[in-house]
């Protein structure tokens, strides 16, 4: 069973440019939920899409946004990117939300965004 | 709205100490909650859950208590080893509507020292 996968691991971008995080979700599972991690922070809820459709938002500003593939991998962009926004981004995966599901996530080790 | 806290670290402990970290959370309803753990270069992975009041998580020694009359779930492991070093995550799951959209706590750094 392949856990989840996320590309780029790291990588360095300039304020103003625009960025594009890549997530394969793990075997069997329809939901991704994508997350910012500050330095020394806890993880900070961004967006969910079940289904291909985004299923939630977090308090993000519109430059950040997604999309869920039909084989359920998801993207996350980022534009006009803003020094605050270093961080790492971990993505999860979780089973379909219906009856059953007990809230676990499973996630990935993240991409890690400087920006310069 | 929903929020979690828990202690601050790092934590430094002994081999074979027992370890507390305590959490809090503020939330409507019945939200379930979990612990996470993050080792150093590694992604979050899911310790324990409870998912009802007085439920008991258990994993790999560690427990929790789902105790909501104190609105807690304090983390706790009679026997530490170097090896659970790392960093711990209080979170919680406001409701069913809320499945995947996790409210994490800050996060407390545990070093064990052997």
């Amino acid at each position: 069973e392949t856990g989840v996968t996320q590309s780029p691991t790291h990588l360095i971008k300039t304020r103003g440019q625009q960025v594009t995080l890549r997530c394969s979700s793990q075997s069997g599972h329809n939901t991704v939920s994508w997350y910012q991690q500050a330095l020394g922070q806890g993880p900070q809820f961004i967006f969910q899409y079940y289904r291909e459709e985004e299923n939630g938002r977090g308090n993000f500003p519109p430059r950040f946004s997604g999309l869920q593939f039909p084989n359920y991998s998801s993207e996350l962009n980022v534009n006009a990117l803003e020094l605050d926004d270093s961080a790492l981004y971990l993505c999860a995966s979780s089973p379909d939300l219906g009856v059953g599901y007990t809230g676990e996530l499973f996630f990935g080790e993240g991409s890690r965004l400087t920006v310069l | 709205g929903n929020s979690v806290t828990q202690m601050e670290g790092p934590v430094t402990l002994s081999e074979e100490a027992f370890l507390t970290i305590n959490c809090t959370y503020t939330a409507t309803g019945y939200p379930s909650l979990f612990w996470y753990v993050q080792y150093p270069g590694e992604g979050l992975q899911l310790l324990l859950k409870a998912t009802k009041a007085d439920d008991k998580g258990s994993n790999k020694g560690f427990e929790a208590t789902y105790r909501k009359e104190t609105t807690s779930f304090h983390l706790e492991k009679g026997s530490v080893q170097v090896s659970d070093s790392a960093v711990y995550f209080c979170a919680l799951s406001g409701s069913t509507d809320s499945w995947g959209k996790l409210q994490f706590g800050a996060g407390t750094q545990v070093v064990v020292t052997p």
